[in-house]
């Protein structure tokens, strides 16, 4: 039973243009999420995270969008570089646990 | 170095092998986890350790699986008698405080790519 669910496999940009990567989660005890980025052959990177207390966190060309009663959170990345061209994942936990529950990632690519 | 450090980068075992996979956390990090990520699958949480003390070894999957940490600082991976379902990614990740997910990045290896034939 999948706790953190990213139901696109991948999705396909246009330089300049907005990414817009969506996860769904269904433990409602999660309090806080995370977006990992990952290149091929490399470990994950962290790239931004919120709290359940917010319902956006900015950081740069990243922001991150949570819609608690959805159960839903997003990654929108304007403008998009092809250099973002990676696996992104979602994860998430609960209670200041140290496990991060991960979804199975989206396949970004931005084209030139 | 400056990341979190995995050695081998490969692995390649025949089944039935025991096989042990290191991590070198980044100095001075409390925190080290494992996952798994199996092929289009994204990472699970194996073991967690505090320091040299394991806190929780909730996701292993078996106890073919053991996982050790002795000074607090490298930490082996062992899998004994390995399976074909073992054949995966095993990720280390480093965190700076004991309290990880909330507020406190991990940082992530590359990973080992285990085989099992």
């Amino acid at each position: 039973d999948q706790q953190v669910k990213q139901n696109s496999p991948s999705l396909s940009v246009q330089e300049g243009r907005i990414s817009i990567l969506n996860c769904d989660y269904t433990n409602s005890m999660f309090d806080y999420f995370l977006w990992y980025k990952k290149y091929p052959a490399e470990g994950p990177t962290f790239l931004i995270s919120i709290s359940s207390i917010k319902d956006k966190n900015e950081d740069g060309r990243f922001t991150v969008f949570l819609n608690k009663s959805a159960k839903h959170l997003s990654l929108h990345i304007v403008p998009s570089q092809p250099g973002d061209s990676a696996v992104y994942f979602c994860a998430a936990s609960q209670g200041g646990s140290e496990k991060l529950v991960f979804g199975k990632g989206t396949k970004l690519t931005v084209n030139p | 170095g400056a990341g979190v450090s995995q050695s081998p980068r490969y692995k390649v075992a025949k089944r039935g092998q025991d096989v042990a996979l290191r991590c070198d956390p980044i100095s001075g990090h409390v925190s080290l986890f494992w996952y798994q990520q199996a092929l289009g699958q994204g990472p699970e949480f194996l073991t967690y350790f505090q320091n040299e003390a394991q806190l929780d070894k909730s996701g292993l999957p078996s106890d073919r699986f053991f996982a050790e940490r002795p000074e607090g600082s490298v930490s082996t991976l062992k899998i004994q008698r390995t399976q074909q379902e073992d054949s995966a990614v095993y990720l280390c990740a480093s965190s700076l405080r004991h309290r990880s997910g909330a507020n406190e990045k991990l940082f992530f290896g590359s990973g080992t790519q285990l085989s099992v034939l």
